[in-house]
């Protein structure tokens, strides 16, 4: 079984929905994250977790919402989805004690906003 | 500010050939780590290799090896025997010591395509 899963793994949706991405990891890792990927941009930041009670924005924040429900689980809430929302999106894991911030990525959720 | 280049949008190569994808990186920390992810088209994010910036020997993983050149500021990864299979997009990645620790900034990818 996959160490960090997310679902759905494909989505379409319309503009003005809400939507929940959801992420869970069973490398028993302390933090968590959220990415973005668009086309020619690489993968950006949008909030990140380093424990159940640590919740921080990333570099593109705005329009997005997190919960972290329990050290496996880190929630991605679009309150209400817009277009150039559309991306795949990407959790990923990694244990603050190596040092090494190695970040293990789950196999994303391509969104589709119309 | 940190910044990852990665000059190469797409590169060719012939299977069995070995092939090096170019990342440069800026940064005034002296403690950081790099990282190459190589994603497929099937859109999953894989980790191939990790180099700290303390560590004196390059970084090696199977076929993959990481070229640091610290005082270049380059990071460089070298597919040997390349397979048909190793056609994907590859990202470099750079993590940072201190308060943004917590930090993997990516490069933009190069393109892979391995020829038969």
């Amino acid at each position: 079984d996959a160490d960090v899963t997310q679902t759905p793994r494909n989505r379409i949706t319309k503009t003005g929905k809400r939507i929940m991405l959801e992420c869970s990891q069973t490398k028993g890792h302390d933090r968590m994250y959220w990415y973005r990927q668009d086309p020619g941009l690489g993968l950006r930041l949008i909030y990140y977790s380093f424990d159940v009670k640590d919740i921080n924005k990333g570099e593109i924040s705005d329009g997005y919402s997190v919960s972290r429900q329990a050290q496996a689980k880190f929630s991605l809430s679009l309150e209400s989805a817009i277009p150039n929302q559309t991306a795949l999106y990407f959790c990923a894991t990694s244990e603050s004690w190596t040092g090494r911030n190695e970040q293990f990525f789950g196999p994303g959720t391509r969104l589709t906003v119309l | 500010a940190q910044k990852i280049t990665q000059t190469q949008p797409g590169m060719f190569v012939q299977e069995k050939e070995a092939v090096t994808l170019d990342c440069t990186y800026d940064t005034s920390d002296q403690s950081y780590g790099l990282f190459w992810y190589k994603q497929p088209s099937s859109g999953e994010m894989i980790f191939l290799i990790y180099q700290g910036s303390y560590d004196e020997q390059n970084a090696t993983e199977g076929r993959y090896s990481l070229n640091f050149q610290k005082a270049r500021k380059s990071a460089n990864l070298v597919i040997s025997a390349s397979q048909l299979g190793d056609s994907a997009m590859y990202f470099c990645a750079m993590s940072f010591s201190g308060g943004s620790n917590y930090k993997l900034t990516f490069g933009k990818g190069t393109l892979l395509t391995v020829n038969p």
